[in-house]
């Protein structure tokens, strides 16, 4: 069955890092999203891609990076990470012309 | 900008009490509407949507939703809940363009306990 993973589930990480959290769909969706969810704000948009090689800024992109060199992967780089980056991450597909958005099981992120 | 309200933050109910989520958006045009769930520790999954036509919408697990577009309102109702309807409830909104793609634009979430 198709479907979309993320990896790792669980990550601990240090203030300043680099920290890469992998994203990969089965359904050959043309777009791809990474959300973060935090108490009190419920799913906020961080990047979003369209297809390969486009890339776009969502509401909280701030120290966030993604590439998109394939259809299958959008992989979420935070550059030097922050306590403040301590959140759990979803990432989610969708096929153009189809507005439903097909969520990941999540990736539950601590900065020490 | 378009922005999502959900009334209540967390909403506790007895089984087969009925449920009534509210949820407001902001944007004036066309829209296309989304009920999510999420189990506790498990990822979103879609309850419902609302794109068109009959403003009354039937999802999965006996909920429904009634999209008032006066209003800017799409609330989601279940006539009975049961325990396994416990989770956090999100109501979500993008544009509708007619088939091309829009950023979903979260509420903040309502968390329901149903008590056995």
């Amino acid at each position: 069955d198709a479907e979309i993973t993320q990896s790792p589930r669980h990550k601990i990480t240090e203030t300043g890092r680099q920290v890469t959290l992998a994203c990969h769909q089965t359904w050959n969706h043309n777009n791809m999203f990474w959300y973060r969810q935090d108490l009190g704000h419920g799913l906020r948009l961080i990047h979003y891609s369209y297809g390969v090689q486009d890339t776009n800024k969502g509401e909280v992109s701030d120290g966030y990076s993604v590439s998109r060199s394939n259809t299958e992967d959008l992989p979420l780089t935070l550059e030097s990470a922050a306590s403040s980056q301590t959140s759990v991450y979803f990432c989610a597909s969708s096929w153009t012309g189809e507005e439903t958005q097909y969520f990941g099981p999540g990736t539950r992120l601590l900065v020490l | 900008a378009q922005s999502v309200s959900q009334h209540n933050h967390h909403v506790i109910l007895s089984e087969a009490a009925s449920l009534e989520l509210g949820c407001n958006y902001s944007y004036g045009g066309t829209v296309n509407l989304f009920w999510y769930v999420q189990y506790p520790g498990q990822h979103l999954q879609l309850l419902l949507k609302y794109f068109s036509g009959d403003p009354l919408v039937k999802g999965i697990k006996g909920f429904e939703a009634e999209f008032i577009k006066s209003k800017f309102s799409f609330n989601l109702r279940k006539p009975s809940v049961q325990w396994s309807d416990t989770a956090e409830y999100f109501c979500a909104v993008n544009k509708g363009y007619g088939g091309s793609q829009g950023n979903l634009i979260f509420g903040k979430g309502t968390k329901l306990s149903v008590k056995p």
